[in-house]
């Protein structure tokens, strides 16, 4: 069975930081990855996505991810953050070729000003 | 906007009732699936369900069942309401039944609170 780590729960940081969210992903066949943002009382909205191909896939509003398969990990990169990213991130994972996402616990990013 | 809607929004009830909540998928998406958020358990999936038919069953108890209608909405039922199935229930949908290369839109969620 697929499952899904994510390392920090709670990250802060100020305005114009970097930031990194890992995720390491437990499955031994290929895999589709995807990271979802929930923004305060939305609901999820797909970030970025990796299916095949270039291992650095770039999503919406700045965010970056890049697989390692060696390692296992798909982890969320900005150069710079803004106080509107606040916001819980999830990494999950998805066999190729089966039907559910697993998701990781998520990660509460607060982003002050 | 993600197309995908849920109803009700919000739904308190008292334990050992039963309650219905219901998914509208994006048009012309043929696979709904049903998602349980909790503070322990995080997010979690609960079933999935293709053009009608079931196609994939996750961590749903058996005091839950769901159901996808021939219009394509999609409908979760839980019975015999525990205060532990208090939670954030979502659903998403998508084009195929598989998820290769398709990506999950999901709705806002029915905050259902069991008092």
């Amino acid at each position: 069975a697929q499952s899904v780590s994510q390392h920090n729960h709670h990250v802060i940081l100020s305005e114009a930081a970097s930031l990194e969210l890992g995720c390491n992903y437990s499955y031994g066949g290929t895999v589709n990855l995807f990271w979802y943002v929930q923004y305060p009382g939305q609901h999820l909205q797909l970030l970025l996505k990796y299916f095949s191909g270039d291992p650095l896939v770039k999503g919406i509003k700045g965010f970056e991810a890049e697989f390692i398969k060696s390692k296992f990990s798909f982890n969320l990169r900005k150069p710079s953050v803004q106080w509107s990213d606040t916001a819980e991130y999830f990494c999950a994972v998805n066999a190729r070729g089966g039907n559910k996402l697993t998701f990781g616990t998520g990660t509460q990013l607060k982003v002050e000003l | 906007d993600s197309g995908v809607t849920q109803t009700p929004k919000h739904l308190i009830t008292a334990t050992g009732q039963r309650v219905t909540l219901r998914c509208s998928p994006r048009s012309g998406d043929l696979s709904v699936y049903w998602y349980q958020q909790s503070l322990d358990q995080g997010l979690q999936f609960l079933i999935q369900y293709y053009n009608g038919e079931e196609r994939a069953k996750g961590n749903i108890l058996e005091r839950f069942s769901a159901q996808q209608f021939p219009d394509l909405h999609s409908e979760l039922n839980l019975s015999s309401l525990e205060l532990g199935d208090s939670a954030l229930y979502f659903c998403a949908s998508s084009v195929e039944s598989s998820l290769a290369g398709v990506e999950q839109f999901f709705g806002p969620g029915t905050r259902l609170t069991v008092l």
